[in-house]
């Protein structure tokens, strides 16, 4: 089952813009992570945010949540070309997770347009 | 950094084989894990190991089983490949709960 909901589907913007996603999930989480993906390769790690954090930076990226609405955001500033690819958030569960189990939504993909 | 191997980026088996999709990580990661993905469903938890010889049932474990024999190998098995097994699938490890390493992927066709 999908724990986590991202928004919008589907975004184009043109280069030197900012890109803005958004996540919402339905249960308590010890963190939530935003993973990248390029056309068919593996996901790659790019930020991570505890439960008990509200924002977080990485470069261009900028992460905030909001774990009374269950929501978060990604935002990519001054976004280029190479950007392009598609977002996943993840959530890692507060109930008993041994493991280190992620449940991850559908993704955003992204297109920046040179 | 470290490292998920799999073994093969593009696999075509027929129904009814028996496959074997594997899986290395070379930095001593506790957490192992087999994802498929297919369009609009998004990433599926098949199959989760949190330590050797340990396994746990993922969302859709059906027509799966796992071995983890050794701390650094993750082996996903198809018991009988069937065509709505045709997926991309994805490995990954972690540390504690820290963020995943993912491997390139494996686009399986069954034919």
């Amino acid at each position: 089952s999908q724990q986590g909901e991202e928004d919008p589907q589907a975004l184009s913007i043109q280069e030197g813009e900012n890109a803005t996603m958004n996540c919402s999930y339905k249960t308590s989480i010890n963190n939530l992570q935003w993973y990248r993906q390029n056309s068919g390769r593996g996901l790659v790690h790019l930020i991570l945010i505890r439960s008990n954090e509200r924002e977080k930076h990485s470069g261009r990226l900028r992460v905030t949540l909001d774990t009374s609405k269950k929501s978060s955001s990604l935002l990519i500033t001054a976004s280029r070309a190479a950007d392009t690819a598609s977002y996943f958030c993840a959530t890692d569960a507060a109930v008993n997770n041994a493991g280190n189990m992620l449940t991850f939504g559908g993704g955003t993909r992204l297109m920046v347009k040179p | 950094d470290v490292k998920v191997t799999q073994s093969s980026r593009y696999l075509v088996k027929r129904t009814g084989e028996k496959v074997f999709l594997e899986c290395v990580q070379d930095m001593d990661h506790e957490n192992m894990f087999w994802y498929r993905q297919d369009p609009g469903l998004g990433l599926r938890l098949i199959y989760f190991s949190y330590d050797v010889k340990m396994k746990e049932k993922g969302d859709i474990p059906e027509g799966y089983s796992v071995s983890r024999e050794k701390k650094e190998r993750f082996s996903l098995i198809l018991e009988s490949a069937s065509t709505n097994q045709t997926s991309m699938y994805l490995c990954a490890s972690s540390f504690r709960n820290r963020g995943y390493t993912f491997g390139s992927g494996t686009r399986l066709t069954v034919v």
